[in-house]
């Protein structure tokens, strides 16, 4: 069973309208963590947000913040006033497990989604 | 903040040949590397993790003969794609964790496009 999903493979949006990505996830540890990651063309993975899943507080980050919704296992990004740099490919990831020591355990990833910002 | 160097960018090689892709933490000391392949418009697949000074492990159907990692120092693994065949063209990609700061947990490094031929 998948971990991580993202349902929508594309989404589209207007220049400085809010847009919503969707995530759910799967696990049956009491502590885990999740990640958003953008992926411009280039390549690179861009740390965006993060929530933990005892943080009661939905986590934000300028422009960017997630819609936790622990019962529903869904953990949404949310970025507002979208910009013309901000069309890229999200994912939405997840650890499972406690964090400690000096290294985290590994992340799953969902599929992704295509960010389109139309001018 | 956390600084992961991946080289080289960019790797054009002749099928049969073996390539070496670094991954390296700038400032500061990764235990725990992980090498993921990405194909285009799909997501990371993580093909292992490597502990400093300990053997790489691997994700089931990823062929540890031909995937070789190697994490000899807190600042640096490779990954050593061997007899390399048009198929294993991809996007390679590293992370680094340290611990610390979740927000620095998983530094990823630019990523290697491979190309074979």
């Amino acid at each position: 069973a998948q971990k991580i999903t993202q349902t929508q493979p594309g989404m589209f949006v207007q220049e400085k309208e809010a847009v919503t990505l969707d995530c759910t996830y799967d696990t049956s540890d009491q502590s885990y963590g999740l990640f958003w990651y953008k992926q411009p063309s280039s390549g690179e993975m861009i740390f965006l947000i993060y929530q933990g899943s005892y943080d009661e507080q939905n986590a934000t980050e300028g422009r960017y913040s997630l819609n936790f919704q622990k019962a529903r296992k869904s953990a949404n990004l949310v970025i507002s006033a979208s910009q013309l740099g901000d069309s890229a490919m999200y994912f939405c990831a997840m650890r499972e497990g406690l964090a400690g020591g000096t290294s985290y355990g590994k992340l799953t990833f969902g599929q992704g989604t295509i960010l389109t910002v139309h001018p | 903040g956390a600084v992961v160097s991946q080289h080289p960018s960019r790797v054009i090689c002749k099928s049969g040949t073996s390539v070496k892709i670094e991954c390296r933490s700038l400032d500061f000391q990764a235990t725990t590397m992980f090498w993921y392949r990405q194909f285009p418009k799909q997501s990371l697949m993580l093909m292992a993790t490597s502990n400093e000074g300990s053997k790489a492990t691997y994700e089931q159907g990823v062929e540890k003969d031909k995937f070789l990692i190697n994490h000899a120092s807190l600042t640096l693994s490779t990954l050593t794609v061997t007899s390399a065949h048009p198929e294993d063209s991809s996007f390679y990609i590293c992370s680094a964790s340290g611990g610390g700061s979740m927000v620095f947990a998983y530094t990823f490094g630019s990523g290697t496009r491979l190309t074979v031929v």
